[in-house]
């Protein structure tokens, strides 16, 4: 089955504790992105790639890192999370960008105390 | 960067009733797609609809790419059907898609 996988699906941290929000994609996709979705700001943004080692910032890309070394994978790495960054993450992917859709995965719900 | 507007922000129905769902975006699109965000969070992926007409059981969706709207059609509503409806859209040359606020649908037994 075409799908995007996101672990965890949820997860409670302190403050400062690194954390890795896995995210993989088994449709050979060459773009994949982040966005977080918070109530009264909608989703947003966070990172994207264009294939294997091409990153770039999306809208809201402070206080997150990612990486591309596989075309599967683009983990989402929070080195030092803070309260503010509680919300829900979404993975995405598509060939190109967009073209034929994006595929989201079910969702993360980080929640940083 | 492209807008994209959702009407109604609210719509409350009763089963069995039906629905019509606007998007209006406010460039051209080389992808337009409908999204259900059940209550557990997740996204489905209701259509990839760039243009033209698309049905699937009882939902079915229609954009008027020269127009810039899309409408989402849900017809014999079941409660199942509650949640929140997202239109999203992505103009070539630019790496974000750009969801609307929106609407929450209830459907009530």
């Amino acid at each position: 089955e075409a799908q995007v996988t996101q672990n965890p699906r949820y997860l409670i941290t302190v403050t400062g504790k690194k954390l890795t929000v896995t995210c993989s994609q088994n449709m050979n996709h060459e773009y994949m992105s982040w966005y977080r979705q918070d109530p009264g700001l909608g989703l947003r943004q966070i990172y994207y790639s264009m294939n294997v080692e091409v990153t770039d910032k999306g809208d809201v890309p402070e206080g997150y890192k990612v990486s591309r070394k596989e075309k599967r994978n683009f983990p989402l790495i929070l080195e030092s999370p803070s309260p503010n960054q509680t919300s829900l993450y979404f993975c995405a992917s598509s060939h190109g960008q967009g073209a034929g859709g994006y595929t989201f995965g079910s969702g993360t719900r980080l929640t940083v105390v | 960067g492209i807008q994209v507007e959702q009407s109604p922000p609210d719509l409350i129905l009763q089963e069995g009733a039906n629905s019509t769902l606007r998007c209006n975006f406010s460039d051209s699109v080389n992808n337009l797609q409908w999204f259900h965000q059940n209550p557990w969070g997740q996204l489905i992926n209701l259509f990839y609809i760039p243009s033209g007409t698309k049905q699937n059981g009882r939902l079915s969706a229609t954009t008027v790419a020269t127009e810039r709207y899309s409408l989402l059609y849900i017809s014999s509503s079941q409660t199942t059907d509650s949640g929140v409806y997202f239109c999203a859209a992505h103009r070539s040359g630019y790496s974000t898609l750009t969801f609307g606020k929106g609407t929450m649908l209830l459907v009530s037994p």
